[in-house]
C-alpha cells in the first residue's frame, strides 16, 4: 500500500498528558497537511509543509501544538498538556508539487480521545 | 476570509435516482480550485471531483458531475444513477493559494443516504 499512513489509528489519553502522532506521506509528495475534524464537521486546516518548511499555520494551532517535518519526509504532530477539547480526528494529507490545485490524498486519521 | 457553505445537512434518495448536493463559497480571489470529497463510514477522505475556476467547462467523472457557476459562487455536485456505495458524508472544499502555500477549506458536509 503506497497511500498516506498515519499512526496510531486511535489514541486515548488523560487530560494534561502529551501525545504525538506520526504521518508518512506518499513518497514522492512534497506537500504535507494536517487537519482536525470533530464529529459532524468538515476538516479544519491546521498546518502545511512544503518539503521541510512549514509554510502556514492556522490560528487553531495554539502554542500547545507543534508540527515538524524533518528532512521533508514523515511528519509529527505533538499536542502538549492535552485538553478535552482536543478530542478529534487528526487527518494528514499529502500532494505532489507538480503545480497548483493538486488534489490531496488523505490518510485514515488518528482518533484522539482525551478523558 | 474564504468560507464554504453546504446548506443541506442530510439528504436521502432511492437507489438509481439522481441527487444534487449544493455548495456555495465566498472569496475575493479570481483563481482557485474547487473539490468534492466523499467520506464513508471508514472516515477515509476520497476525492470525487475537481474543478479549476478558470475553466468554464463543468468537470465530470463517470456518474459524478458538477454545475459550476462562478459568478454566483456556486458549485453543486450531481450524482446520477446513485448506488448504495455512494452513501457517505460529502464535503465541498475550496483551495486557495497564498504565497505558495495551498490551503483547502471545507464546508460542513452533507450526509447522503442511498436507500435500496
Amino acid at each position: 500500500d503506497t497511500g498516506v499512513s498515519q499512526d496510531p489509528r486511535h489514541k486515548i489519553t488523560k487530560r494534561g498528558q502529551n501525545v504525538t502522532f506520526r504521518c508518512d506521506p506518499i513518497s514522492e509528495h512534497n506537500r504535507l497537511y494536517w487537519y482536525r475534524q470533530t464529529l459532524g464537521q468538515g476538516p479544519e486546516f491546521l498546518t502545511y509543509f512544503q518539503n521541510e518548511a512549514q509554510l502556514e499555520k492556522s490560528r487553531l494551532l495554539s502554542d500547545r501544538f507543534s508540527a515538524e517535518r524533518p528532512k521533508g519526509s514523515f511528519s509529527t504532530l505533538e499536542i502538549q498538556r492535552t485538553e478535552q477539547g482536543d478530542s478529534a480526528m487528526y487527518l494528514c494529507a499529502s500532494s505532489p508539487a507538480r503545480g497548483k490545485g493538486e488534489k490531496l490524498f488523505f490518510g485514515s486519521g488518528t482518533q484522539l480521545s482525551v478523558l | 476570509a474564504q468560507t464554504v457553505t453546504q446548506s443541506q445537512p442530510e439528504m436521502s434518495v432511492q437507489e438509481a435516482e439522481t441527487v444534487t448536493l449544493s455548495c456555495t463559497y465566498d472569496t475575493s480571489e479570481n483563481n482557485y480550485y474547487l473539490f468534492w470529497y466523499k467520506q464513508p463510514p471508514s472516515r477515509q477522505m476520497i476525492l470525487v471531483i475537481r474543478q479549476e475556476a478558470y475553466k468554464q467547462q463543468n468537470a465530470t467523472e463517470n456518474r459524478f458531475s458538477v454545475n459550476f457557476q462562478k459568478a454566483a459562487k456556486s458549485f453543486s455536485l450531481k450524482i446520477s444513477d446513485s448506488q448504495l456505495g455512494d452513501t457517505a458524508m460529502y464535503f465541498c472544499a475550496f483551495m486557495m493559494i497564498i504565497q505558495g502555500a495551498q490551503k483547502l477549506v471545507f464546508g460542513q458536509g452533507t450526509r447522503l443516504t442511498i436507500n435500496p
